[in-house]
Formats: structure tokens, C-alpha cells, sequence
């Protein structure tokens, strides 16, 4: 199956400060999403976003398929942006990395 | 209305005991899956459903039998449950097999297994 890893594997920001997470696979996909896993479990849909860019309030995405990765940028964080967040990637089905836990301080 | 309903939420039983969770989604999806996520967090797929019927099913044990009666239910029955079970297990949707659509998950039932 496709090898999904996530870097850095644990982030603590100060609130209010910017991150930038990554996302690495290994063969061709046609699908890549981002997902972020809240204190309390539940998973949460952030972006489906197989190429290109795409941005959502303070959360942006860029994927370059070509190239074998993805990037979700996390601009002036909040405290609620804390948990895990994973990215996934199919081809025929999906794919998770390992996440990556970002704790936020206050 | 909730997109894809687990239940039970919590789940706390004997091992050796058999349990089932439902997973019930009203998206119009035609695809289902099961996966398991472990103490680590890391999260694998048990099975794929499509429009009732088994399209993936990775190395789980065979005490685990998915049943879906229709496609927009997929339930995930566990014969014998041993120490090992125990993680949370999520249900999913998408809306095609091919997965050019992203992923709708279920808030997962938390498995315990004493």
C-alpha cells in the first residue's frame, strides 16, 4: 500500500503563531485529504485537496501530486486548533500518516 | 441530522462476550468502511463496502464480520473479543468507490475490552 508519512510528529505553538505541516506519500495518488482529530475524538474533514491549493479561514492547503506531497499551513492559532491532525491518501482507498499532535498554548 | 451515526458511543465488555456497532449514514453515499484506531492513534481500514457488497477486507481476524443490509448501513459485529480489541473503531462514507470524493467519518465508539 502507499507509505503516508507526516512531519513534525508533535507541535507546541504559542497562540497566535503561524505552522506548517507536512505530508509526504509514496506512489501516484488521485486523492488526498486532511483531517484533524479534536481533543474529544471526532474527526473532523479539513480539505479533500488531491493537487492544487485550497483555503479555508485561518487554514490553507496546497497538495503537488507530482512531486509526492502536501502541505496544510495553520495561520495565528488558537488554542482550539489543538489536537491530531492527519492527512490520508488513496488511490484505491485510503491511506492514513501516523498525524502529527499540535498543542497550542495560550 | 447527523451525516454517519455510530452507536454505541462507548462500549465497555468482557472478553469473550460478542458485541456489535452500527453505523448508519444518510449522505446518499454508495460506499461504507470500518476503521480501527489503535492506542497510537494510527488509524487502518478494516473493510469497504460498495452498495452492499465487500470490496475490501484487510488482514482482520475472522471473528470480525461486517454486515450491510442496506447502503446506507454497515454494521460491524465482534464474535469472542479478546484484550487487543480495544481501540476506537470509526464508520465512513464516500460518495464513490473510486474515492474521488474525500471521506465522511462517524464520531467512533471508544471499544473496551476487560
Amino acid at each position: 500500500g502507499i507509505q503516508v508519512e507526516q512531519s513534525p510528529p508533535d507541535l507546541i505553538l504559542q497562540e497566535g503563531a503561524n505552522s506548517t505541516l507536512r505530508c509526504n506519500f509514496s506512489d501516484s495518488v488521485n486523492n488526498l485529504q486532511w483531517f484533524h482529530q479534536n481533543p474529544w475524538g471526532q474527526l473532523i474533514n479539513l480539505f479533500y485537496i488531491p493537487s492544487g491549493t485550497k483555503q479555508n479561514g485561518r487554514l490553507s492547503a496546497t497538495t503537488v501530486a507530482t512531486e509526492r506531497y502536501s502541505l496544510l499551513y495553520i495561520s495565528s492559532s488558537q488554542t482550539t486548533d489543538s489536537g491530531v491532525y492527519f492527512c490520508a491518501a488513496s488511490l484505491y482507498q485510503f491511506y492514513f500518516g501516523t498525524g502529527t499532535s499540535l498543542t497550542v498554548i495560550p | 441530522d447527523t451525516a454517519v451515526s455510530q452507536t454505541p458511543k462507548y462500549l465497555v465488555t468482557q472478553m469473550g462476550n460478542d458485541k456489535s456497532i452500527k453505523c448508519e449514514q444518510n449522505l446518499g453515499h454508495d460506499t461504507m468502511y470500518w476503521y480501527k484506531q489503535d492506542s497510537k492513534k494510527f488509524l487502518k481500514i478494516m473493510f469497504s463496502y460498495n452498495n452492499k457488497e465487500l470490496i475490501i477486507n484487510e488482514t482482520v481476524p475472522n471473528r470480525f464480520s461486517p454486515k450491510s443490509p442496506d447502503k446506507a448501513h454497515l454494521n460491524l459485529h465482534i464474535n469472542s473479543l479478546e484484550l487487543g480489541d480495544s481501540a476506537v473503531y470509526f464508520c465512513a462514507s464516500s460518495q464513490a468507490q473510486s474515492n474521488n470524493y474525500g471521506y465522511t467519518f462517524g464520531s467512533g465508539t471508544r471499544l473496551t475490552v476487560v
